[in-house]
């Protein structure tokens, strides 16, 4: 079965770095995710889509700041130089034949 | 720009219908599968259903299957969601979403209550 899971929550101090982890389930671990910022409020906000290797693309306007990595069945979501509109609902989801998954999303409080 | 508005939602009883309308510019969107997401109150994101580009191809999740249909009208750029038999667990604001994600509209709330 595809899962996503993801720690509830994180928090970081303002200018720092954060890493949110996103893992797929057993027998996944080629599969591509995508990663979405939520802010309070406010309706979904695509990042980044990120593949197995590593590779990302990301959407437009996306500061630098934000990047993507992989390891197995772990897929990343870096954040540097933290600022406060980055506290936020972080979302990844990937897809297979018939279905969309979200994980549960990681609740990022910057300190 | 790129853009999705969503139209529809209100209050309606349970065992009620709505049509959810998803506008989509600035892109081609007969180029690109489409889906609906929602999210209920204090919750998580919730995979809705899926169209492919020329509408063709369709899924649903399991809890709205055989209630919901999604459909498309590439002539008018827009995306529909019919939703019959509506249950409270169905509250939600309803998001429609361009292929893998990479656009959101703000979402349209839905709220079935008597």
């Amino acid at each position: 079965q595809l899962v996503l899971t993801q720690s509830p929550s994180a928090s970081a101090s303002l200018g720092a770095s954060v890493k949110l982890t996103c893992t797929l389930s057993s027998g996944h671990s080629s599969y591509a995710i995508a990663w979405h910022q939520q802010q309070p409020e406010k309706g979904p906000r695509y990042l980044m889509k990120l593949n197995s290797d590593g590779s990302h693309s990301k959407g437009d306007g996306i500061p630098d700041r934000f990047s993507g990595s992989s390891s197995g069945a772990e897929r990343y979501l870096t954040i540097s130089s933290l600022q406060s509109e980055d506290e936020a609902d972080y979302y990844c989801q990937t897809w297979g034949t018939g279905l969309w998954v979200f994980g549960g999303g990681t609740k990022l409080t910057v300190l | 720009q790129v853009q999705l508005v969503e139209s529809g939602g209100g209050l309606v009883k349970p065992g009620g219908s709505l049509r959810l309308s998803c506008a989509a510019s600035g892109f081609t969107f007969s180029d690109y599968y489409m889906s609906w997401i929602r999210q209920a109150p204090g919750k998580g994101l919730e995979w809705v259903s899926y169209i492919s580009s020329s509408g063709s191809t369709i899924y649903y999740a399991d809890s709205v299957k055989g209630r919901f249909t999604i459909s498309r009208d590439n002539a008018k750029n827009s995306l529909y969601l019919q939703m019959n038999s509506l249950r409270a667990e169905d509250t939600a604001v309803y998001y429609c979403a361009r292929g893998v994600g990479s656009c959101w509209g703000q979402g349209t709330l839905v709220t079935v209550s008597s």
